[in-house]
């Protein structure tokens, strides 16, 4: 299985600030990345595929980068609702696995 | 808009089967693209079961091993997920998700599933 790492497990930050959240793969897996933001007690929801291409809808402060085995994700300019959590996944190959999640904190 | 809805027991004793719905609206599953079942432990960790495809076929999560199976019913625009054996580590939010290339696009609003005697 391809395990993924995700750091930090939870970061504090004030709004209107931009925080970085990084995923590293076990193995290479391209491009083949997505990333999840979860409210409380709802379901995750896509922000992110093939690790840069933003989901329908998803506002254009979010933004993925990377290849290969490290990904980074990135919120600029932070709003109230972005105090959530966030995973990464990948899609590569099965069974597909995400990372451990991060939980943003307002500071 | 497509939309997914769990359904199941709620709680299930330690060895019985544990049984859940997923009722899909607004494309069909047999049109395209696969159809996951994924849960999320208390502590969040998130965990892809496995999935059935348009075509019917399935692909599971070797960690499972024997114990899931994903079915179908496309009269109804439904699948199912069947999980035996289970234990307390089963408890756990259950989700099911339409699966693009592997990002899952659409989630249901998932059903809690607590295993207890």
């Amino acid at each position: 299985d391809i395990q993924m790492t995700q750091s930090p497990a939870s970061q504090s930050a004030s709004l209107g600030e931009s925080v970085t959240i990084t995923c590293l793969a076990s193995q290479t897996i391209g491009t083949w990345l997505a990333w999840y933001q979860q409210k409380p007690g709802k379901s995750p929801q896509l922000l992110i595929y093939a690790a840069t291409s933003l989901a329908d809808g998803v506002p254009s402060r979010f933004s993925g980068s990377g290849s290969g085995t490290k990904f980074s994700f990135k919120i600029s300019s932070l709003q109230a609702e972005d105090f959530v959590s966030y995973y990464c996944q990948q899609l590569y190959s099965t069974p597909l696995t995400f990372g451990g999640g991060t939980k943003l904190e307002i500071k | 808009d497509v939309q997914l809805q769990e359904s199941g027991p709620g709680l299930v004793k330690p060895s019985q089967s544990l049984s859940l719905t997923c009722s899909v609206t607004g494309y069909s599953i047999t049109s395209g693209y696969y159809w996951n079942w994924i849960r999320q432990f208390p502590g969040n960790k998130l965990e892809w079961m496995g999935y059935i495809s348009y075509d019917g076929s399935n692909n599971y999560n070797p960690s499972l091993k024997n114990r899931i199976s994903i079915t179908r019913d496309t009269s109804k625009n439904q699948f199912f997920l069947k999980l035996n054996s289970v234990t307390t580590e089963d408890t756990a939010t259950y989700y099911c998700a339409r699966d693009r290339d592997g990002y899952s696009d659409y989630w249901g609003q998932g059903t809690t599933l607590t295993v207890s005697s």
